[in-house]
């Protein structure tokens, strides 16, 4: 089973504010990735990692960014909140290769 | 470039039903495929996956076949019950990363 965990499952929350977007895995993958998903259930890739220190944009433009300090963790930021990021936010994780990726199960965050 | 293709939603569907859910895809190499879902509030959990041609991911009485040949993995289910009404996302890999179709919303009606 999976262990890949995001926090918080929701966020309500003001214009302007700073929001961080929290994902950990304990499986110790060295790839992980973000995905925006939007109402219409399409994913769209914003961020991903292939290990410590690397951190690469996704085929989505996003005003996000992300930080990899330690294998287990890949936090998503938003310096300033606008209503145009409320979406659903889900984390995942792999082994890589022709390895399945592990989802965590998502943020739903709502900007005001 | 590479891609997945699969049929619109919603299904409708009535419990016993027999399910298929079409999936193409096209690729420069070999993929692995694979199906996963998603029910509501959650994230996507892996449902099967086939790694190479004539490979049958099978999983909760889902079944799926790697179709070189018609570049297709199609899933089907011979009796859907009311739990399996979700969104269905069909995939293949590619260096390194996971190329998603846009989903297809089941409901299956008791």
């Amino acid at each position: 089973e999976a262990d890949i965990y995001q926090t918080p499952r929701y966020l309500v929350i003001g214009t302007g504010k700073k929001i961080t977007l929290e994902c950990s895995q304990t499986m110790g993958h060295d790839k992980m990735y973000w995905y925006q998903q939007d109402p219409g259930m399409e994913l769209h890739l914003i961020h991903y990692s292939y290990g410590v220190n690397s951190t690469e944009k996704g085929d989505l433009s996003s005003e996000s960014t992300v930080s990899r300090i330690r294998t287990e963790h890949f936090p998503l930021t938003l310096e300033s909140a606008r209503p145009s990021h409320t979406s659903q936010y889900l984390c995942a994780s792999s082994e890589g290769g022709h390895q399945p990726q592990h989802f965590g199960d998502g943020t739903r965050l709502s900007i005001l | 470039g590479d891609s997945v293709t699969q049929m619109e939603g919603p299904v409708t569907l009535s419990e016993e039903a027999f399910l298929t859910i079409n999936c193409t895809y096209t690729a420069t190499g070999y993929p692995s495929l694979f199906w996963y879902v998603q029910y509501p509030g959650e994230g996507l959990q892996l449902l099967l996956k086939a790694t190479k041609a004539d490979d049958k991911g099978s999983n909760k009485g889902f079944e799926a076949t790697y179709r070189k040949e018609t570049t297709s993995f199609h899933l089907e289910k011979g009796s859907v019950q009311v739990s399996d009404s979700a969104v269905y996302f069909c995939a293949q890999n590619r260096d390194d990363k996971i190329i998603f179709g846009k989903g297809t919303r089941l409901h299956i009606l008791p």
